[in-house]
């Protein structure tokens, strides 16, 4: 049982736009930034969002993320076969030590 | 461009202790902070611990008590040992480092290596 709540998957079509939620609680997103991870079929995970809405370079801006309260979301615009991934929020959480938690991930699939 | 590789032994017997590595390149090892962070197969990402340049390091709660996490400047090289391993412990390693877009992502990682607890 992941800390952070994510759905299962999600599903899309070409050009659609989808969201993805993050759900936690005051010690974690509620006190914390968010980062959002992409990870592509057989690799390592790769950073796609961080400080709750900010892009690493080289990332498209048709990624973007949010932060309210205790939750999260990661919303992919102009949605291209190569988004099929699985994603994941992580953020730390203040009342386990400081201790690093992630979402159970999400498995998006572009249809 | 900062490149992470880890290394170790693939296959463990149960009650054995799990020793890896992760070489840094492109980086001052003594400027971020350093994770591990596993994936059994299947399933999603568990954080670790992490070790900063000051040696001070942080673990996961429910595996602290086997977990050690230690780092060699000389050699650019951070290195985790999991004692006690079980089939449970059975997953991909991950190094990572935090520190380059902010405090707090997971900004670089490894490849990851596959470790199987078996006897």
């Amino acid at each position: 049982q992941s800390v952070l709540t994510q759905p299962p998957s999600a599903s899309g079509t070409p050009g659609q736009r989808v969201t993805i939620s993050c759900s936690g609680s005051n010690s974690n997103i509620g006190s914390n930034t968010v980062n959002w991870y992409q990870q592509l079929p057989g690799t390592a995970p790769k950073l796609l969002i961080y400080s709750n809405d900010e892009r690493p370079s080289g990332v498209p801006d048709r990624f973007s993320g949010s932060k309210s309260g205790t939750s999260a979301s990661l919303a992919i615009s102009g949605l291209q076969s190569e988004d099929e991934a699985h994603y994941y929020c992580a953020t730390w959480d203040d009342s386990l030590n400081g201790q690093g938690v992630f979402g159970g991930g999400t498995k998006l699939i572009v249809l | 461009q900062v490149q992470l590789q880890e290394s170790g032994p693939g296959l463990l017997k149960p009650s054995e202790t799990l020793s890896l590595t992760c070489t840094v390149s492109g980086a001052s090892i003594s400027s971020y902070y350093w994770s591990w962070i596993r994936q059994p197969p299947g399933k999603g990402l568990e954080w670790i611990g992490y070790i900063y340049y000051s040696e001070s390091t942080n673990y996961n709660p429910s595996l602290k008590s086997r977990v050690t996490i230690s780092v060699d400047r000389s050699q650019r090289q951070f290195s985790l040992k999991v004692s006690s391993v079980t089939a449970a412990d059975t997953a991909v390693y991950y190094c990572a480092g935090t520190g380059e877009y902010s405090s707090s992502s997971f900004d670089f990682w490894g490849q990851g290596t596959l470790v199987t607890v078996s006897s």
